[in-house]
C-alpha cells in the first residue's frame, strides 16, 4: 500500500491566478496520477506524472493549463494555471506502487471566485 | 474505449441489512482488474475490494463481497450487515494496462 498526503487541503483563489498542489507518497512508486472530480461527479484522469520526463495528458487536458512536475519517485505537483470558476473542483493525486491498485490522497478542494 | 456503468445513482439500506450495488463494464481486453472504491464525505477514496479478471473466484473482504460475471461483464458489490459508516459514494473502477476508468458512482444511504 501507499500513504499519500496532499497540500493544500483546500483553497479559495481569484480568477486568473495559479495554484500549485503538492502530492507526497510515503514510498517510492513508479506511477503517479492526477485526477479532477467536479462537484457530484466521478473522477476524470488529468494526466500520468512520469518521473524524469513530461507528463502524459488525457484528451481535453493540456500542459499549459495543468503543468505537472515529477522530480523524484515520491513527489509530484500539479499547477492549475490562469484559473476560472470552471476549475472549481476537487483535485486528487494517486499512486500505484505495483501498477495495479491505486491509492489516493485526501484531495484538494479548489474554489475559484 | 472501455466504459464503466453504474446504473443506480442512489441506493438506501436499513442498518444491518444487505445491499447490492451494480456495475457493468465494456472492454475487449482479456486481462484487467476491477475495483470498488468508497468515498465518504471526507472525500478520501478508499479501496474496498479488488478482483482480477483471470480469477473465477469472487473476492471477499469481511462484509464486502463481489459477484463477478466475466461473460456478462458485470461486477456487483454486496454489503452485508450494513453499518452507518458504510454511507458513502461507491465507485466501480476498471483497469487494464495503464488505463483506469471510473463509473459515475452510487450514493449509498444507511438508515438507522
Amino acid at each position: 500500500s501507499a500513504v499519500i498526503s496532499q497540500k493544500p487541503s483546500r483553497d479559495i483563489c481569484q480568477r486568473g491566478t495559479s495554484l500549485t498542489i503538492q502530492c507526497q507518497v510515503d514510498s517510492q512508486v513508479t506511477m503517479m496520477f492526477w485526477y479532477r472530480q467536479q462537484p457530484g461527479q466521478s473522477l476524470t484522469l488529468i494526466a500520468t506524472a512520469n518521473q524524469g520526463s513530461e507528463a502524459t495528458y488525457e484528451s481535453g487536458f493540456v500542459i499549459d493549463k495543468f503543468p505537472i512536475s515529477r522530480p523524484n519517485l515520491t513527489f509530484s505537483t500539479l499547477t492549475v494555471s490562469n484559473m476560472s470558476p470552471e476549475d472549481s473542483s476537487i483535485y486528487l493525486c494517486s499512486a500505484s506502487p505495483q501498477g495495479v491498485v491505486e491509492f489516493f490522497g485526501p484531495g484538494t478542494r479548489l474554489t475559484v471566485l | 474505449a472501455q466504459t464503466v456503468t453504474q446504473s443506480q445513482p442512489e441506493m438506501s439500506v436499513q442498518e444491518a441489512e444487505t445491499v447490492t450495488l451494480s456495475c457493468t463494464y465494456d472492454t475487449s481486453e482479456s486481462d484487467y482488474y476491477l475495483f470498488w472504491y468508497k468515498q465518504p464525505p471526507s472525500r478520501q477514496m478508499i479501496l474496498v475490494i479488488r478482483q482480477e479478471a483471470y480469477k473465477q473466484q469472487n473476492a471477499t473482504e469481511n462484509r464486502f463481497s463481489v459477484n463477478f460475471q466475466k461473460a456478462a461483464k458485470s461486477f456487483s458489490l454486496k454489503i452485508s450487515d450494513s453499518q452507518l459508516g458504510d454511507a458513502a459514494m461507491y465507485f466501480c473502477a476498471y483497469r487494464s494496462n495503464n488505463d483506469m476508468r471510473f463509473g459515475a458512482g452510487t450514493r449509498l444511504t444507511v438508515k438507522p
